[in-house]
């Protein structure tokens, strides 16, 4: 069973930084493109990161870019999601997610996991 | 960057009612689009993709068609679990979503 597990949320200042982990188990992480998704709260679902299996191709939201970074570890089945200078706009449950079949495009989002809340707040 | 046009952003129907969401890209995205529905405090789930593709284990009173700028969801007979906001997704470019449906029941 595929599983996705969130971890490192919390509540933080004003261009402060916070560390976003992902474990993943159930399936060969290694072979898979890895997505970080968003949603403030009672707002709608922002897409936020992208990273190729082999960490070769990494895209941001134009949002995010310059303050975030997003990396993974396939020996250790993990995503993670490096956030610096965070503002309170960036206050939201983070989610990472993974496409639902490798025969079709990664942003296809099959698997979700819970979600780690993310708040900025003096 | 991609804006996807989500309408309505809430419904309210009668169950048994069929259902029609309708989303509109701002420029030409093929076939590239996904529908999700997420249930309150849960995650999303992927119904459709590839416009008009059904995931696996997903009721077939769920359906999606549209291809280029217009895309359409419909649920054909509304059930009382079918309560969630849907949003429509696009990846032609790095992928953007609507804002939203939230549907209800009358």
């Amino acid at each position: 069973e595929v599983q996705l597990v969130e971890s490192g949320g919390g509540l933080v200042k004003p261009g402060g930084s916070l560390r976003l982990s992902c474990a993943a188990s159930g399936f060969t992480f290694s072979s898979y493109s890895m997505n970080w998704v968003r949603q403030a709260p009672g707002k709608g679902l922002e897409w936020v990161s992208s990273i190729s299996s082999s960490s070769s191709y990494i895209y941001y939201a134009d949002s995010v870019k310059g303050r975030f970074t997003i990396s993974r570890d396939n020996a250790k089945n993990s995503l993670y999601l490096q956030m610096n200078s965070l503002r309170a706009e960036d206050t939201a449950v983070y989610y990472c997610a993974r496409g639902s079949d490798p025969r079709r495009s990664g942003f296809s989002l099959g698997y979700w996991g819970q979600g780690t809340l993310v708040t900025v707040s003096s | 960057d991609i804006q996807m046009t989500q309408s309505p952003s809430s419904l309210s129907a009668s169950v048994g009612d069929r259902v029609t969401i309708t989303c509109q890209a701002s420029q030409d995205i093929s076939n590239y689009l996904n529908w999700y529905q997420q249930k309150p405090g849960k995650a999303p789930k992927l119904l459709i993709y590839d416009a008009s593709n059904l995931e696996t284990g997903v009721p077939s009173r769920f359906s999606g068609s549209g291809s280029g700028t217009d895309f359409t969801f419909t649920i054909s007979s509304l059930q009382p679990e079918d309560i969630a906001t849907y949003y429509c997704q696009q990846y032609d470019n790095l992928p953007t979503f609507g804002g939203g449906t939230k549907v209800e029941i009358k």
